[in-house]
């Protein structure tokens, strides 16, 4: 079945350091992918997404760039802040039947201290 | 922000109680979902709905049955709670082009 795997955390940087959170996956087709993060005590909000290969998403100074060749969607930021502190997950969707159905890997938490 | 409540936001219960969770949207969106969030597992989807009166289910379905009889709600039910239900409990929907909205999360405890 499909799958997503995520590093491990947490991933603890100093402020204004690079980011980089991996994520690989598994699945048949041309699922999208995505991007959500988790601030404490939160629900999960979406942070970019990529629909099709060499797709590269963006927001808020994240990005990640969809390689179909390496199964692979990580996530990077040049300068991350003190309020960038949650817990990012990768997912995907395949869009079976033509609705969303989405595949989560365990979750990365990141800590930035000042 | 996508119109979606969460009821109630914290529960603790007794085994073998029954338990409902309510979700609820004011988007009209079309696709309804119930996942849990436990350490390591990140989340799995519960179960699923695709209209009025049409779900399904999802990953770890056992021990929950699900209700939807309007649009805009979405119900979660623990038949008997046990302790391995103790988890956070997210709703999220969907309008079928891709992304999923999610309410602020159910903790509940099972004692």
């Amino acid at each position: 079945g499909d799958s997503v795997t995520q590093m491990e955390g947490p991933v603890t940087l100093s402020e204004e350091a690079f980011l980089t959170i991996n994520c690989t996956y598994t699945a048949t087709g041309y699922p999208s992918l995505f991007w959500y993060v988790q601030y404490p005590g939160e629900g999960l909000q979406l942070l970019l997404k990529a629909t099709k290969a060499d797709d590269k998403g963006s927001n808020k100074g994240f990005e990640a760039t969809y390689r179909k060749e390496t199964t692979s969607f990580h996530l990077e930021k040049g300068s991350v802040q003190v309020s960038d502190s949650a817990v990012y997950f990768c997912a995907l969707d395949k869009l079976n039947s033509g609705y969303s159905t989405l595949t989560f890997g365990k979750g990365t938490m990141l800590l930035v201290s000042p | 922000d996508a119109g979606i409540t969460q009821s109630p936001r914290h529960k603790v219960t007794e085994t073998g109680t029954p338990v409902t969770l309510r979700c609820h949207q004011t988007e009209n969106h079309r696709y309804m979902y119930w996942y849990r969030q436990d350490p390591g597992h990140g989340l799995r989807l519960i179960h699923y709905s695709y209209g009025v009166k049409d779900t399904d289910k999802g990953e770890v379905s056992d021990g929950y049955s699900v209700s939807r009889s309007k649009t805009e709600d979405f119900l979660l039910t623990l038949e008997s709670a046990t302790s391995s239900q103790t988890s956070v409990y997210f709703c999220a929907i969907s309008d079928g082009a891709g992304e999923q909205f999610f309410g602020p999360g159910t903790r509940l405890t099972v004692l």
